[in-house]
């Protein structure tokens, strides 16, 4: 049982340019989204998130989507800088712990 | 470094063997978490713990693990009679009070990579 679902794997951007990254999910009960950002051999560092009752939420160069009916949120980093490369998961919870995570897309920043 | 602190960050272990995995949460936190990320998945829950006392444990396999909390130390998780399945980066999180999603983010330690063999 999928609850949340990162479908690109992997994505590829030129410095400068924007980065969005998707994260679909199936349960209706999850009203505080977060998104973690993971480096090799590192632990996940929180980036930012999103309550329900908003639709954006903004914090330098990232701002996350929050699209409730479609059950769709992204995360867009503009302008995307080396430094970002590394794994971003999305991680939902219904206001628990029990965060629900996705598998992760790997972005990688080209100089 | 008031971080979470792990240790080992990384274990090998013969299938049979015991896997001891410790947690130190950030200063002034209470609550720990303990997450298992698999091969090319993402991190999935296992138990939830306060000093002395095991909240919620519904995502630790019934057989072969544990965790415990103590008054004193680190939290704990173990595994016992380890299998190649158990192959996994262990995640500890803490947080200052429960229900992180609401009040903030949990912090994430550095992971504990235990291969077995």
């Amino acid at each position: 049982d999928q609850q949340v679902k990162q479908n690109s794997p992997s994505l590829s951007v030129q410095e400068g340019r924007i980065s969005i990254l998707n994260c679909d999910y199936t349960n209706s009960m999850f009203d505080y989204f977060l998104w973690y950002k993971k480096y090799p051999a590192e632990g996940p560092t929180f980036l930012i998130s999103i309550s329900s009752i908003k639709d954006k939420n903004e914090d330098g160069r990232f701002t996350v989507f929050l699209n409730k009916s479609a059950k769709h949120l992204s995360l867009h980093i503009v302008p995307s800088q080396p430094g970002d490369s590394a794994v971003y998961f999305c991680a939902p919870t219904s206001g628990t712990y029990k965060y629900i995570f996705g598998t992760g897309t790997r972005l990688k920043v080209l100089a | 470094n008031a971080g979470v602190m792990q240790n080992p960050r990384h274990l090998v272990r013969r299938r049979g063997q015991e896997a001891r995995l410790r947690c130190s949460p950030m200063k002034g936190h209470s609550h720990v978490y303990w997450y298992r990320q698999l091969p090319e998945e993402g991190l999935k829950f296992m138990v939830y713990l306060q000093k002395e006392n095991i909240i919620d444990e519904s995502g630790m396999p019934k057989e072969r693990f544990s965790a415990e909390f103590p008054k004193e130390g680190p939290s704990i998780l173990r595994i016992q009679q380890v299998v190649r399945g158990d192959s996994a980066a262990y995640f500890c999180a803490s947080s200052p009070s429960a229900g992180a999603g609401i009040t903030g983010e949990l912090f994430f330690g550095e992971g504990s990579r235990l291969t077995v063999l």
